[in-house]
């Protein structure tokens, strides 16, 4: 049962414009969402994060938008650069509780020059 | 600061063999948590200490175990490995807390391949 979904494995996109990466969740008691970027022979570095009280959060050039209703939720990079180029894993939890991070397979982002 | 350190960075074995991987976390940070990214697949949860107790434990066998020590470090156990137990095996760590609204912080993980 895979409770966070990231359906496309991989985007490919032009320097300087915007890169949207999107995720979605099926558990609905889910309230804390992270996203966080992989470079290959190196773990996972935390990116941005966004709790379900909120439906936007910015750090620089990236935002991440959290739709509850339609459990999903899209990290946007803008401008893009090459530095960028990814693989970006979206996680959820839950506050309350001791609970562990759920992570989706991940999206190979490109950024091309 | 230094980060999440994981030892060895490869390692090769051969189907049958143990495997013992550890993890020292970051100064200060009493959970550890073990994930696995086997190729092409995402991170699958595979166990949680914190306090020096399993807190929860991901769908993996039996063959999978591990233990935290006093001083927080961890370490991860394989019996009888098989060629799909070839991954990364990822280890990070958080503060203590009762809420999971901490990120969580990896190490470069270790690449372990069977053969």
């Amino acid at each position: 049962d895979q409770q966070v979904k990231q359906n496309s494995p991989s985007l490919s996109v032009q320097e300087g414009r915007i890169s949207i990466l999107n995720c979605d969740y099926t558990n609905s008691m889910f309230d804390y969402f992270l996203w966080y970027k992989k470079y290959p022979a190196e773990g996972p570095t935390f990116l941005i994060s966004i709790s379900s009280i909120k439906d936007k959060n910015e750090d620089g050039r990236f935002t991440v938008f959290l739709n509850k209703s339609a459990k999903h939720l899209s990290l946007h990079i803008v401008p893009s650069q090459p530095g960028d180029s990814a693989v970006y894993f979206c996680a959820a939890s839950r506050i309350q509780g001791a609970q562990k991070l759920v992570f989706g397979q991940g999206t190979r982002l490109t950024i091309n020059p | 600061e230094a980060g999440v350190t994981q030892s060895p960075t490869h390692l090769i074995k051969t189907r049958g063999q143990h495997v013992t991987l550890r993890c020292s976390p970051i100064s200060g940070h009493t959970s550890v948590y073990w994930y696995q990214q086997a190729l092409g697949l995402g991170l699958q949860f595979l166990l949680w200490y914190d306090e020096g107790e399993e807190r929860n434990r991901g769908n993996f066998p039996p063959r999978f175990s591990g233990r935290q020590f006093p001083n927080y470090s961890s370490e991860l156990n394989v019996n009888a490995l098989e060629l799909e137990d070839s991954a990364l095996y990822l280890c990070a760590s958080s503060p203590r807390t009762s809420r999971g609204n901490s990120p969580l912080h990896f190490g470069n993980g270790t690449r372990l391949t069977v053969t």
